[in-house]
């Protein structure tokens, strides 16, 4: 069973651009969550997504968003990007139904703002 | 929301000592508490997790205590091995939101050999 899969692996971005962030989850996985890995900050929430809606947003500006495809697949979207914004970003999904608490992780990406 | 704090954020420990991380959380109605394992490069992992209904649970090495009159929680690790070597992160399901968890900072554990 393929896990949570991440891509791009790194991204290099200037400030001001953009960023794109993927995330395919789990087959059979519903619900994604997006979480922000900086340098001793531990992994701060960002956003979740089940069923293709937006069910919670953690403390960060409007600038982060994102959404959930039909096939729970999930984007992020990082605009004006700013150089705290460079972290590692995880992604991870859970059950549907019973267990749903239990979070499996991607790799990550690796987000570089210069 | 909830909040999760974490102390100590580094601890070094001698091969076959025990160690203790703890955790507190702000959220009276979280009801879920797990721990995951982050080593070095790779993804966190759930390594144990436990209940608002229960006082104690085990997994071998490992154990976690939660005290929900104090909103505190600990993993315990027991003979470590330079394999525990890694960063553990504690987490409470924010009870407000009934989805997602909120993490402590993380404690980075070195088991010398």
């Amino acid at each position: 069973e393929a896990g949570v899969t991440q891509s791009p692996t790194h991204l290099i971005k200037t400030r001001g651009q953009q960023a794109t962030l993927r995330c395919s989850p789990i087959s059979g996985h519903t619900s994604v969550y997006w979480y922000q890995q900086a340098l001793g900050l531990g992994l701060q929430f960002l956003l979740w997504y089940d069923e293709g809606e937006e069910r919670n947003r953690g403390n960060f500006p409007p600038r982060f968003s994102g959404r959930q495809f039909p096939n729970y697949s999930s984007e992020l979207n990082v605009n004006a990007l700013e150089l705290e914004d460079s972290a590692l970003y995880l992604c991870a999904s859970s059950l549907a139904l019973g267990g749903k608490e239990k979070l499996f992780f991607g790799s990550g990406t690796q987000l570089s703002v210069l | 929301g909830e909040n999760v704090e974490q102390h100590p954020s580094t601890l070094s420990v001698q091969e076959g000592d025990s160690a203790v991380i703890k955790c507190t959380y702000s959220d009276s109605a979280s009801n879920y508490f797990p721990w995951y394992k982050q080593e070095l490069g790779k993804r966190p992992q759930l390594i144990i997790d436990i209940r608002s209904n229960v006082g104690e649970k085990k997994d071998q090495r490992i154990a976690v205590t939660l005290n929900k009159t104090a909103k505190h929680f600990s993993l315990h690790i027991t003979e470590t091995q330079p394999e525990d070597s890694a960063v553990y992160f504690c987490a409470a399901k924010d009870g407000g939101s009934q989805g997602n968890l909120i993490f402590g900072k993380g404690t980075k554990l070195s088991v010398k050999p």
